[in-house]
C-alpha cells in the first residue's frame, strides 16, 4: 500500500465546476509534487512545494492552483478546467527536494466534461 | 538529442528470459538516474536508483555509461509479475527535484 493518500480517486467535473485534489502523507518528507499522465504518456511535472514552498511551477495554466497547508498535506484546486486536463494527477514525496526517489499516490482520476 | 529517449517496445519475452532496455540522456552534467515501474493504470514506483557506474538488486541490474550517456536495465529470470512500463528518469538540469521521465519501455513477459 502506498503510503501518499490522495482523495478522491476519480472525479467528474464539469468546465464551470471548483473542486479540489488532495493529498497527505505521513513520511515526514519535506517535498511534495504534482504531476499530470495522460493516458500511454509519462508523468509531467506541474508543481514542486519544498518546505512549504512552491519552488517549480512547470508554466503550468493558472486554472490550476496548488496549496500547501502544511507539510503533510497539499492541495490542487481546479477551476475553469477545460475537456483537454482530463488526466491522471498524481501526488508523490521525498524526503528531500534534492532526491529522485519519489514516492507516488494512486492518483486521482480527473475527467472533465 | 531528446533529453531522455527510451525504446518503446514492447518487449515480448518468455519466462525465465534476461531482457535488458537502454535509455540515453542529453545532460552530461546528470549525476543521477532513475528506474520506476509503473503497471497499467497504476502509480509508478521506485525500482532503482544509480549513482555510480551501476547499481544491483536481485534480479535487475542498472549500468551507466557515462560516455556514451545511457543507463540500462537489466532484468534476468524474467517473472510475469515483471510485465510493465519501466521508466527511465533524470533530473533536468541538475535540478533534483525537477525529473524528466522517458516515455518508457514495455515489457510483457509470457508463460
Amino acid at each position: 500500500d502506498t503510503e501518499v493518500t490522495q482523495t478522491p480517486k476519480h472525479l467528474v467535473m464539469g468546465m464551470t465546476n471548483k473542486k479540489s485534489l488532495k493529498c497527505e502523507q505521513h513520511m515526514g518528507h519535506r517535498a511534495m509534487y504534482w504531476y499530470k499522465q495522460k493516458a500511454k504518456k509519462p508523468p509531467e511535472l506541474m508543481f514542486v512545494y519544498s518546505y512549504e514552498k512552491l519552488s517549480i511551477n512547470e508554466s503550468v495554466p493558472s486554472r490550476f492552483s496548488p496549496e500547501c497547508p502544511n507539510s503533510s498535506l497539499l492541495n490542487l484546486h481546479l477551476h475553469a478546467l477545460q475537456p483537454e486536463d482530463s488526466a491522471l494527477y498524481l501526488c508523490a514525496s521525498s524526503p528531500l527536494a534534492d532526491t529522485g526517489e519519489l514516492f507516488f499516490g494512486e492518483g486521482s482520476r480527473l475527467t472533465v466534461l | 538529442r531528446k533529453e531522455v529517449e527510451q525504446d518503446p517496445g514492447p518487449f515480448n519475452v518468455p519466462e525465465g528470459a534476461t531482457v535488458a532496455f537502454n535509455c540515453t540522456y542529453s545532460n552530461s552534467a546528470s549525476q543521477s538516474f532513475f528506474w520506476y515501474r509503473q503497471d497499467c493504470r497504476k502509480e509508478p514506483k521506485l525500482l532503482m536508483s544509480v549513482y555510480s557506474s551501476g547499481n544491483e538488486d536481485g534480479r535487475f541490474t542498472a549500468q551507466l555509461n557515462r560516455a556514451s550517456q545511457y543507463i540500462s536495465l537489466l532484468i534476468r529470470d524474467s517473472k510475469l509479475s515483471d510485465s510493465a512500463t519501466y521508466l527511465c528518469v533524470v533530473p533536468r538540469g541538475g535540478s533534483q527535484g525537477n525529473l524528466i521521465f522517458g516515455k518508457g519501455t514495455k515489457l510483457s513477459v509470457k508463460p
